[in-house]
């Protein structure tokens, strides 16, 4: 079965700092797509960027990176230069094949709180 | 910024009740997710479409939800008899393909009291 893991709960950082949010997954699937999202206090989730397992490159939106470690299976988000409106709740998550029906499996969550 | 349309955001039900909640999917997008968030951010798959067809729905929605996404009106996800633990954020989502990025509504928080 295909899981997504992250294992920080909480992160705190200063503005204009840059911050990195770890997640692993696991599956069978020798092609896959990986997304990571944020949602806000409001609860509106919002799609950050995403990465294919075939593309080498990591993803770059904006502020948003990724650190795409194949081998260990791991998709970090990097934010660089972080605002206080970047607080939110950072899900990555992963599509799932066929077999799945292509549902998208989250992760736990990572509180990111950026201070003044 | 996402163009799913959810309604009503809020929803407030006795145990017992039907609760019935609307999405607007992004346009041209064929396939439709619903998911149920509860108070600790776990995410639960309950149903998904291509078109108007059902591509796999949990037990859960076998038994007491119901949902549909007729052609040309919104989809609709129902519960037949709402249970307290089905308090929770009901998210709709829609995408262009089966593996692109998946486009999220405010959601519909229901509350059964």
């Amino acid at each position: 079965a295909q899981k997504v893991t992250q294992t920080q709960t909480s992160i705190s950082v200063m503005e204009k700092t840059t911050v990195t949010m770890d997640c692993v997954y696991e599956t069978q699937d020798s092609s896959y797509f990986l997304f990571w999202y944020k949602q806000t206090a409001s609860g509106e989730i919002v799609f950050l960027i995403r990465q294919d397992s075939y593309k080498k490159e990591n993803a770059t939106v904006g502020h948003y990176s990724l650190n795409f470690q194949k081998p260990k299976s791991s998709i970090g988000l990097i934010i660089t230069a972080t605002q206080i409106e970047d607080s939110a709740v950072y899900f990555c998550a992963m599509r799932e094949g066929p077999s799945g029906s292509w549902q998208l499996i989250f992760g736990s969550g990572t509180q990111l709180t950026v201070m003044p | 910024n996402s163009k799913v349309i959810q309604t009503p955001r809020y929803l407030v039900k006795g145990q017992g009740q039907k609760a019935k909640m609307r999405c607007i999917p992004e346009k041209g997008h064929p396939v439709v997710f619903w998911y149920q968030q509860n108070k600790n951010n776990e995410f639960k798959f309950l149903i998904n479409f291509q078109n108007q067809e059902v591509l796999q729905q949990i037990d859960m929605t076998e038994k007491r939800f119901s949902a549909e996404c007729p052609s040309n009106s919104p989809c609709s996800l129902e519960i037949q008899s709402s249970e307290a633990g089905d308090s929770a954020l009901y998210l709709c989502a829609s995408s262009l393909t089966v593996n692109t990025e998946v486009f999220f509504g405010k959601g519909t928080r229901l509350t059964v009291v």
